[in-house]
């Protein structure tokens, strides 16, 4: 297993278009994190789950944002009407699920939005 | 909530000198306590924990202690390398508000290494 993977690494789009992001995390990991990261900031947590189940949710996912982890493996999350604020990395990370067990995180996918 | 404060950057150094990055903690409970690394064009990497009071994590040389009556964290090595130039972040663990065992990182410091 190679870690964990994001597509694409970057995308540009123009306000007010959707966006999806994919990530595949270590595939015996039940736990997968979104996180948001904007220049010269440290990681925001976005979301989490716990194989199928999404557990929890930052107030900073707005209703514009959607995030699905269907058969608990891999995650997508939308971005609908893309404002030029969402422009950020967008960080996916995986882990067991063991208290102070460390996240692994994808090298993330770069939304532009123009 | 929890925050994490870590010195601000960027921290220019030349090779071989001694390095401290300081970094302190609000939680309402007792957290895991770890530093990331973000080297250039790559994804971050867990570069050492701690996970109780007076814990001391370590990797490649780095070293942070776990110090609750001051809540802190500070990273230490004694002799940097150009190749240590990256930024890192202070981070803690919880399992509330970040999300069971998920992470509220610092903004993070900016490392250069002089030759």
């Amino acid at each position: 297993d190679t870690g964990v993977s994001q597509n694409p690494r970057h995308k540009i789009t123009k306000r007010g278009q959707n966006v999806t992001f994919r990530c595949d995390p270590i595939s015996e990991h039940n736990r997968l994190y979104w996180y948001r990261q904007t220049l010269g900031q440290g990681p925001e947590f976005l979301t989490y789950f716990q194989n199928e189940a999404q557990l929890e949710k930052s107030r900073l996912l707005s209703d514009r944002f959607s995030a699905e982890r269907p058969k608990g493996s891999f995650s997508t999350l939308e971005i609908q009407r893309t404002e030029q604020g969402d422009s950020a990395m967008y960080l996916c990370a995986s882990s067991l699920g063991v208290r102070g067990e460390k996240l692994f995180f994808g090298s993330g996918t770069q939304l532009s939005v123009l | 909530g929890n925050s994490v404060t870590q010195m601000e950057g960027p921290v220019t150094l030349s090779e071989e000198a001694f390095l401290t990055i300081n970094c302190t903690y609000t939680a309402t409970g007792y957290p895991s306590l770890f530093w990331y690394v973000q080297y250039p064009g790559e994804g971050l990497q867990l570069l050492l924990k701690a996970t109780k009071a007076d814990d001391k994590g370590s990797n490649k040389g780095f070293e942070a202690t776990y110090r609750k009556e001051t809540t802190s964290f500070h990273l230490e090595k004694g002799s940097v390398q150009v190749s240590d130039s990256a930024v890192y972040f202070c981070a803690l663990s919880e399992g509330s508000g970040g999300g069971a065992d998920g992470l509220t990182f610092g903004k993070g410091t900016h490392l250069i290494i002089q030759p």
